[in-house]
């Protein structure tokens, strides 16, 4: 079975740009998390998606948004880009209920100069 | 006082021996537990879960938990040096979804 995948592995950027994450859950799961691991503050909770509405939202600015799409894939999107959004994004997805197990793909690595 | 908290390590151990890992959490009405592996420059893994009080067993690894203490732990038994990475520690709220992860304790098991 597939696991989770994302894309692009590394993305580099430019401050002021916007960044597209994108990620594709494991079959059968709906729930869609995104995680920031940056360095030295461990992994922050972004975002939750399940069924096409966002669920819950982690302390992070309103220029990191997203949405999920009717086959459950989801995208992250970053506006105006800061030097301090360089980090290794994760997407992790479960089943429906939202207190199962949660997998994580493998990442982008997003560099903001 | 942070959410979830672990030693950060590293913790050694030779090759063979029982790797103890453990882990606080500060909301009382947390009810899901998560241990992942992170091998450097990879995602998480999840090797256990754990949402009731008491030991769960998969292969070399053992989770516990013990709620009124607030405290989760992972026990390796004959560590392996595969086993050396970071280990983190994973809690989901009363209100489900979104798990808060503690800084991860780097493990290096010698051989």
């Amino acid at each position: 079975e597939a696991g989770v995948t994302q894309s692009p592995t590394h993305l580099i950027k430019t401050r002021g740009q916007q960044a597209t994450l994108r990620c594709s859950p494991i079959s059968g799961h709906t729930s869609v998390y995104w995680y920031q691991q940056a360095l030295g503050l461990g992994l922050q909770f972004l975002l939750w998606y399940d069924e096409g509405e966002e669920r819950n939202r982690g302390n992070f600015p309103p220029r990191f948004s997203g949405r999920q799409f009717p086959n459950y894939s989801s995208e992250l999107n970053v506006n105006a880009l800061e030097l301090e959004d360089s980090a290794l994004y994760l997407c992790a997805s479960s089943l429906p209920t939202g207190d199962s197990e949660q997998y994580f793909g493998p990442g982008t690595r997003l560099t903001v100069t | 006082q942070k959410e979830v908290e672990q030693n950060s390590g590293p913790l050694s151990v030779p090759e063979g021996a029982i790797a103890s890992l453990n882990c606080t959490y500060s909301d009382r009405g947390s009810q899901s537990f998560f241990w992942y592996r992170q091998y450097s420059g990879k995602s998480p893994e999840l090797i256990m879960f754990i949402y009731s009080n008491g030991d769960k067993e998969d292969g070399r690894f053992t989770a516990q938990l013990n709620k009124a203490s607030q405290y989760v732990s992972l026990l390796i038994r004959d560590s392996q040096p595969s086993d050396s990475a970071t280990y983190l520690c994973a809690v989901r709220g009363r209100w489900g979804g979104k798990l808060i992860f503690g800084q991860g304790t780097e493990l290096s098991v010698k051989p």
